[in-house]
């Protein structure tokens, strides 16, 4: 069974600095990786996704990597602002299924001013 | 696009009580996807349609839970009778024709039962 963990739990951080997430994941066959940001009271919204063949994906100042032969990957944030602050989460989809998505706990970031 | 839209946002009932829950996706998707979390489960995936047939309901917690889409603009999500351990926010999300993992997510719907 799929296990997606996601470390810090919570990270408080002044802002401009660089922040980098961290997700982990037990079962290497996976058919891509997705970072969503989550604001309070509201839906998901995906920043990024990486398919299993890439090592990376860039947005603005987010760009996230992916080593699936060890089960990690990673969000870094550059030049943090305080409308950056939200919950991060990262979701794997099964390679026999990828129309199925299992999400870790979260990351609960908040930007200080 | 006004997005996958839910209703309700906000749901009290008492224990025993039907629930149901609403979803209109995306225009032109044909994935629709039934989420629930808690502060103890994080985000589970409840069951998947795609082109209005149910794919997956291995997530459904147990015979009170029951989802349905009639057509390709309207789903449901029902809990009879419900539990306070339902509580939990209810996500809907919709994705495209081939690239079901492209999901964009509803606002939720709040349900506690006291």
């Amino acid at each position: 069974k799929q296990e997606v963990t996601q470390i810090p739990a919570a990270l408080s951080v002044p802002e401009g600095e660089n922040l980098v997430l961290n997700c982990s994941f037990t079962d290497s066959a996976i058919y891509n990786l997705q970072w969503f940001r989550q604001d309070p009271g509201k839906g998901l919204t995906s920043l990024l996704l990486i398919q299993s063949s890439q090592r990376e994906q860039t947005s603005g100042r987010l760009n996230a990597s992916l080593d699936k032969s060890s089960g990690r990957s990673t969000l870094y944030i550059a030049a943090s602002q305080p409308g950056d602050s939200a919950t991060y989460l990262c979701a794997v989809s099964r390679g026999i299924d990828g129309n199925k998505l299992v999400f870790g706990a979260g990351t609960i970031l908040r930007v200080k001013s | 696009d006004a997005g996958v839209i839910q209703s309700p946002r906000h749901e009290v009932t008492e224990m025993g009580q039907e629930v149901t829950l609403r979803c209109k996706p995306i225009s032109g998707h044909d994935y629709l996807f039934w989420y629930r979390q808690t502060m103890m489960r994080g985000l589970e995936l409840l069951i998947y349609f795609n082109n209005n047939v149910p794919i997956d309901d291995s997530g459904m917690p147990e015979d009170r839970f029951s989802a349905k889409m009639p057509n390709a603009s309207f789903s449901t999500l029902k809990i009879q009778p419900s539990e306070p351990r339902d509580s939990a926010v209810y996500f809907c999300a919709s994705s495209p024709p081939r690239y079901p993992y492209e999901q964009y997510f509803g606002p939720g719907t709040r349900l506690t039962v006291t």
